[in-house]
């Protein structure tokens, strides 16, 4: 059973320019999640996917949007790239929108410049 | 507005000993809590959960407690082992919007060998 992937590992980009984060799920999952971790912080919920659908949505700001494919792999896209979002990326999938675990791939290590 | 916080930022223990990881919550509405550990350049690991009609939950090494009328939980690991060592990120959610978990900061765990 394959695990949830992520690519890239590390990204550099310049401020304002858009940048777009890719995410696997694990076999059989239908949903998928992003956070943003920045360094010394938890994970925040930035928003979910449930069978192409968002499902809900953290406080952040629409220059943040997503996507999910029939396969259910997710993408995520930030326009407009500001320093603050200089941050680890990390997408969990879960077999649904419910309280099923979430199963965490390793990141996206994304730097503005 | 932090909801979920862990005042301990690290913790060393020696092998073999307990090791007891620590986190408040504000939100009354929260009802489910996980542990989450994290490895250096790996994604968060899911360890144990906890609803809120219960005030023990056991998995081996690892037992979570809940204090609901404190608004506390914490993290048990008997005995310690240098395995251990990671960073321990307790998360909550509440009934509404069960899909939204909110992670605290984390606790480095140190277990000397």
């Amino acid at each position: 059973e394959t695990g949830v992937t992520q690519s890239p590992t590390h990204l550099i980009k310049t401020r304002g320019q858009q940048v777009t984060l890719r995410c696997s799920s694990q076999s059989g999952h239908n949903t998928v999640s992003w956070y943003q971790q920045a360094l010394g912080q938890g994970p925040q919920f930035i928003f979910q996917y449930y069978r192409e659908e968002e499902n809900g949505r953290g406080n952040f700001p629409p220059r943040f949007s997503g996507l999910q494919f029939p396969n259910y792999s997710s993408e995520l896209n930030v326009n407009a790239l500001e320093l603050d979002d200089s941050a680890l990326y990390l997408c969990a999938s879960s077999l649904s929108a419910s309280r099923d675990t979430q199963y965490f791939g390793p990141g996206t290590r994304l730097t503005v410049l | 507005d932090q909801q979920v916080k862990q005042n301990s930022p690290s913790l060393s223990v020696q092998e073999g000993r307990i090791s007891i990881l620590n986190c408040d919550y504000t939100n009354s509405m929260f009802d489910y809590f996980l542990w989450y550990k994290k490895y250096p350049a790996e994604g968060p690991t899911f360890l144990i959960s906890i609803s809120s009609i219960k005030d023990k939950n056991e998995d081996g090494r690892f037992t979570v407690f809940l204090n609901k009328s404190a608004k506390h939980l914490s993290l048990h690991i008997v005995p310690s082992q240098p395995g251990d060592s990671a960073v321990y990120f307790c998360a909550a959610s509440a009934e509404e919007g069960t899909y939204k978990y909110i992670f605290g900061t984390g606790t480095r765990l140190k277990v000397l060998a």
